[in-house]
């Protein structure tokens, strides 16, 4: 079972409402990272944290997207509203330091109806 | 801006077989790290092996080696004794030498089925 928890595991749901997911990193990581993985993709950074500081934001669709790590330990991404080409895997992934190996959660399957 | 490129789709391979999956990547950076995940269906994605580009020595882990060519920006995977668990996405991947961003670039990674 992975050590960095997401939930939840699958989400479903209609065009233009919100959704959100949740991390939890593995204990004492202070990066975190959202990926996106389109289905027969590799992933691609959404964002990076670095305790509770953004790193890298570069990708992440702002105008609909929005992710925070208010206490520096678990994380929210959200979506709203949800576009159909929004559904795809979303991958937390947490390092000890940026030079460390990412460890990353099971996903978040979303689909948008 | 890096790039990573697995130009394999799928693969195939029998049990107890050696099999090599391929990515070459481009950069204009000097130090970097080089990496290999796994991805088993419906499962998490795992680190395989790593590999440092000041490293000359080849990065090995068990049955899984690698084989980095730093000149011409290569860096395949070798799989020896395949076993029915290996089954799964692979995926290269990029991370330039960790400052303050340490995303990792990926590739679009190839499907390896390892036949009983």
């Amino acid at each position: 079972e992975a050590e960095v928890a997401q939930s939840p595991r699958y989400k479903i749901t209609e065009k233009s409402q919100a959704v959100a997911f949740w991390c939890d990193p593995i204990s004492g990581h202070a990066t975190l990272y959202w990926y996106r993985q389109i289905l027969g993709q590799g992933p691609e950074l959404l964002v990076q944290f670095q305790d509770e500081s953004v790193v890298d934001d570069s990708q992440l669709p702002k105008d609909r997207f929005s992710a925070e790590r208010l206490k520096g330990v678990d994380s929210t991404l959200k979506i709203q509203p949800a576009e159909l080409g929004d559904s795809a895997m979303y991958l937390c992934a947490s390092s000890y330091t940026g030079m460390q190996p990412q460890h990353f959660g099971d996903g978040t399957r979303l689909s948008i109806l | 801006a890096q790039t990573v490129t697995q130009s394999q789709p799928e693969m195939s391979v029998q049990e107890a077989e050696t099999v090599t999956l391929s990515c070459t990547y481009d950069t204009s950076e000097n130090n970097y790290y080089l990496f290999w995940y796994k991805q088993p269906p419906s499962r998490q994605m795992i680190l395989v092996i790593r590999q440092e580009a000041y490293k000359q020595q080849n990065a090995t882990e068990n049955r899984f080696s690698v084989n980095f060519q730093k000149a011409a920006k290569s860096f395949s995977l070798k799989i020896s004794d395949s076993q029915l668990g290996d089954t799964a996405m692979y995926f290269c991947a990029f991370m330039k030498h960790p400052g303050a961003n340490s995303k990792l670039t990926f590739g679009k990674g190839i499907t390896l089925s390892v036949r009983p």
